[in-house]
């Protein structure tokens, strides 16, 4: 059974760096036919997906537009895990954060999707100072 | 404001059929599969429908999603007081750089 277990502090001062850890049990986060995503949600923005990495031979990381210039997504062969950060952080970044894996097929150009099936708790991350 | 519309609310008794739309474009649903997630308060997104109208196992088939052009549709029939929950649709965005893009939710209530 795969499993998705969230770390990282709740509470990030203005301007400074949002980091979250999600350690997978039951799956690699090297696999072949998975990627792995952060997603947040809140009640000004609702779900909104903010980027994923996968492997496919090299590893490869996708970011929403939104956030482009702020975010970073680095897996962790080592301890089979995948993290998240997010700079210069504003009060528009409190949220509940996810981490969730999506079941993927095809080449690193053509990721084909079966859905985002197993989900991390959730974070709840507050901007303030 | 979400790129996929989902009515915000819809309801329903015991029993019953509901169904809950989702609007999109071209570049999501109309070029890519739709996908439907429901969460329970304080709990994370779970994965309901796949590419369209694929069950997970585990699933009951009193929950199928169709799509036809832009737009799809999640109908539960046999509605029961456990199905109250937020029901989300998704579809991979292939506009700018590519994205994953939700609905804005519809919260459905068992009367």
């Amino acid at each position: 059974q795969v499993q998705l277990q969230q770390s990282g502090p709740g509470l990030v001062k203005p301007s400074q760096t949002l980091s979250l850890t999600c350690a997978i049990s039951g799956d690699y986060v090297s696999s072949n036919s998975a990627a792995w995503n952060w997603i947040r949600q809140s009640p000004s923005r609702g779900l909104e997906w903010l980027g994923r990495t996968y492997y496919r031979s090299k590893w490869y990381q996708d970011y929403a537009v939104s956030v482009k210039r702020r975010i970073t997504i680095n897996p962790d062969t080592s301890k089979n895990q995948f993290s998240l950060q997010l700079n210069s952080v504003t009060p528009e970044d409190t949220a509940v954060y996810y981490c969730a894996r999506d079941r993927v097929k095809g080449s690193p150009t053509v990721v084909a999707s079966y859905g985002m099936d197993v989900w991390g708790q959730g974070t709840t991350v507050t901007v303030s100072s | 404001q979400s790129v996929l519309t989902q009515p915000p609310s819809a309801s329903g008794t015991p029993g019953q059929r509901v169904t809950i739309s989702c609007s999109g474009s071209s570049s999501n649903i109309g070029s890519d599969y739709v996908y439907w997630y429901h969460q329970l308060p304080g709990t994370a997104p779970k994965l309901l429908i796949y590419r369209d109208n694929q069950r997970p196992s585990g699933v009951p088939d009193r929950f199928s999603g169709s799509k036809s052009g832009t737009s799809a549709s999640l109908a539960i029939s046999g509605l029961r007081s456990e199905d109250e929950a937020d029901y989300y649709c998704a579809a991979w965005d292939d506009s700018l750089s590519g994205s994953w893009v939700f609905g804005g939710g519809t919260k459905l209530t068992v009367l």
